[in-house]
């Protein structure tokens, strides 16, 4: 059973600070992750990917990947309201089905 | 370049009825997969289409079914409605190339009565 797991949070951070979301996965075969934000009532907007050991910066966003300890994290520098959302981790397999995982609340307080 | 598009958005049925949900894909992606997203479950993944085969399955009950059609355009078909199948249904689109980036439409509103 093919698995990614991500804290639920609620996660809390005030404004300008960095947020910093986790996301652990089981299958050692997974190549490229995928960070997914989802605001309420909306459908997830994809962020970033990454696939290659190391991290991977897009504007405020910087994700790290980990392949030997299956870990893949996504940093928000300066924290904004407008970040507040949902962030889902995402990994597929070779057949291109995406594995979830259950996403982190994240509050960002002005 | 226009993004995955889903129609209706919203929609209200009744337990017994079934529905009908279609996706467009953008423009040039082949690959359309099919969720599920309740707050108790997360993101439940449907069925993948891909050159009008349905490549991988959920596991979900064979109530729920899909296709795809030529022009890559997929419907995703719910019969015998239960309550439980009131969710937000999302379509995503992949080109697939080497990363394989999966783009989602705005979803659709299924409540069931």
């Amino acid at each position: 059973q093919k698995e990614v797991e991500q804290n639920s949070g609620p996660l809390s951070v005030p404004e300008g600070a960095i947020a910093s979301l986790n996301c652990t996965y089981s299958d050692r075969g997974s190549q490229s992750f995928f960070w997914y934000r989802q605001y309420s009532g909306k459908s997830p907007e994809l962020i970033m990917f990454i696939y290659s050991n190391g991290d991977k910066e897009d504007g405020r966003f910087t994700a790290q990947l980990n392949k030997a300890s299956q870990y893949v994290s996504l940093l928000i520098r300066d924290s904004q309201p407008s970040d507040s959302a949902t962030y889902l981790c995402a990994a597929p397999d070779p057949g291109n089905q995406f594995y979830f995982g259950t996403g982190t609340s994240l509050t960002v307080i002005p | 370049k226009a993004g995955v598009t889903q129609t209706p958005r919203y929609l209200i049925k009744t337990r017994g009825q079934q529905v009908t949900l279609s996706c467009s894909p953008i423009s040039g992606h082949r690959s359309v997969s099919w969720y599920q997203q309740t707050p108790g479950q997360g993101l439940q993944f449907l069925f993948e289409y891909f050159s009008e085969t349905q490549r991988n399955k959920g596991n979900f009950p064979g109530r729920f079914s899909g296709r795809q059609f030529s022009n890559s355009r997929s419907e995703m078909n719910v019969s015998t409605l239960e309550l439980g199948d009131s969710a937000l249904y999302l379509c995503a689109s992949t080109y697939l190339d080497s990363y394989n980036e999966q783009f989602f439409g705005p979803g659709t509103r299924l409540t069931v009565l």
